[in-house]
């Protein structure tokens, strides 16, 4: 069965820290992951997805087959990235996205 | 170019009541999916359709849920007999089709069900 685990409901940290957000999966197949984010107000929008292996607004995240893991990391948190993530992994047989419960980012002045 | 419309943006529904909560892809997109979303959860995939062709309805809830997509552009999702546990926000998304893998979300519906 598919599974995408996001163990963090809450992560506040202080402007200019570091951050994590921690995704796990389980996927019998090839995984394709990616993280979508809803700001404020604003309907999800794509965020990253692994295979293009860029850094978005500073965010980057890297697909660790071997721990089945794809943690979404920026090294300094600004106030605007405050928002909801979602880690999401496309069942590629049937097309269709299974998400994580999400992580609320709060970053504080 | 305009994204992903839905309408209503709100519904208030009395339990028992059927409601219909529209989908307007982005124009030329061939794949249109449905999600659930309940409070303080991810979304939830309902059904998916490569133009008119409902390939997959799996994550549907019950046979009260029912989706179509006549003309392989606007999406219409069909809740009959609402109760409480539909309330929920619904989601739909588009993507160009099979193989390109980005789905582009509406704001979605927020259903209440009193």
């Amino acid at each position: 069965a598919q599974r995408v685990t996001q163990p963090e409901k809450l992560l506040s940290v202080f402007k200019g820290a570091p951050v994590e957000l921690k995704c796990n999966y389980s996927y019998s197949g090839s995984p394709e992951l990616f993280w979508y984010v809803q700001y404020s107000r604003q309907r999800l929008q794509l965020l990253l997805r692994h295979i293009s292996r860029e850094s978005i607004k500073g965010f980057t995240a890297d697909l660790n087959k071997g721990e089945t893991s794809f943690h979404l990391k920026k090294p300094f948190a600004q106030e605007e990235d405050s928002a909801m993530y979602y880690c999401a992994l496309l069942n590629t047989g049937f097309q269709k996205l299974v998400f994580g419960t999400g992580t609320r980012l709060l970053v504080s002045p | 170019g305009a994204g992903v419309s839905q309408s209503p943006r709100y519904k208030v529904a009395k339990r028992g009541q059927d409601v219909a909560l529209r989908c307007d892809p982005i124009s030329g997109h061939v794949s249109l999916f449905w999600y659930q979303q309940a409070l303080g959860q991810g979304p939830e995939f309902l059904t998916y359709f490569q133009n008119e062709a409902q390939l997959d309805k799996s994550g549907l809830p019950s046979d009260r849920f029912f989706a179509e997509r006549p003309e392989g552009s606007v999406s219409t999702l069909k809740i009959q007999r609402t109760q409480q546990e539909d309330s929920a926000v619904y989601l739909c998304a588009s993507s160009p089709g099979p193989g390109k893998n980005i789905q582009y979300f509406g704001a979605g519906t927020r259903l209440s069900v009193l």
